[in-house]
């Protein structure tokens, strides 16, 4: 069976640090790894990585995938209250139509 | 551009109880999959509708069914509810045909089961 997990399962910083958030997984025929973040009801999406070792960047987050470990991190620098949220980390793999999600982390940010 | 749009937003229903619950996919998209969302746990898949087929499939019980509709729309059914089903639903769509098939979420529907 698809497994994600993700840590710390929540995280509480002060507004400026910069955290990293983890995300394993076990998934047959892989396709690609998703994250996501969720404030109060829809996730909303950040990031998919198909390739191993490249990063994606989008403002002050970023993340890669790590094929051959099985895992990606997803980083926020220079952190702001809008930062906190739930962030969830997602699988999906070739001939299966969905997604495989951890229970996410909890991100508080401290102003 | 109208996004993942879902309703009710929030609903109350009593335990042995029937309820539906509806989703308008993003335009142009035109698959829909359905997530549940238990309190402080990532979603879990229900199963996944494309050309009003059920094609995919999570581990729910019959209970849940669900159906596609021509305008590609689409409805969970949930039937002699438990309190276990209380939960927020996701829908979620996207585009068959979309090799980078990326996923929209809905804002969900809160679903207490008193």
């Amino acid at each position: 069976e698809d497994k994600v997990v993700q840590s710390p399962l929540s995280l509480v910083v002060h507004e400026g640090d910069t955290v990293t958030l983890n995300c394993s997984y076990e998934v047959t025929n892989f396709r690609s790894l998703l994250w996501y973040k969720q404030e109060k009801k829809a996730p909303t999406f950040l990031f998919m990585l198909t390739s191993s070792g490249i990063e994606k960047k989008s403002g002050r987050l970023s993340s890669i995938l790590d094929k051959k470990e099985l895992f990606s991190i997803l980083n926020i620098t220079a952190t702001q209250t809008g930062d906190s949220a739930v962030y969830l980390c997602a699988s999906s793999n070739f001939g299966n139509e969905k997604l495989t999600f951890g229970t996410g982390t909890r991100l508080t940010i401290i102003p | 551009d109208a996004g993942v749009t879902q309703s009710p937003t929030h609903l109350i229903k009593t335990r042995g109880q029937q309820v539906t619950l509806r989703c308008s996919p993003k335009s142009g998209h035109d698959t829909v999959s359905w997530y549940q969302q238990a309190l402080g746990q990532g979603p879990q898949f229900i199963f996944q509708y494309y050309e009003e087929e059920e094609r995919q499939r999570g581990n729910f019980p019959d209970r849940f069914s669900g159906h596609q509709f021509p305008n590609y729309s689409s409805e969970l059914n949930v039937n002699a509810l438990l309190l276990g089903d209380s939960a927020l639903y996701l829908c979620a769509s996207s585009r068959m045909a979309d090799p980078n098939y990326g996923y929209t979420f809905g804002s969900g529907t809160r679903l207490t089961v008193v």
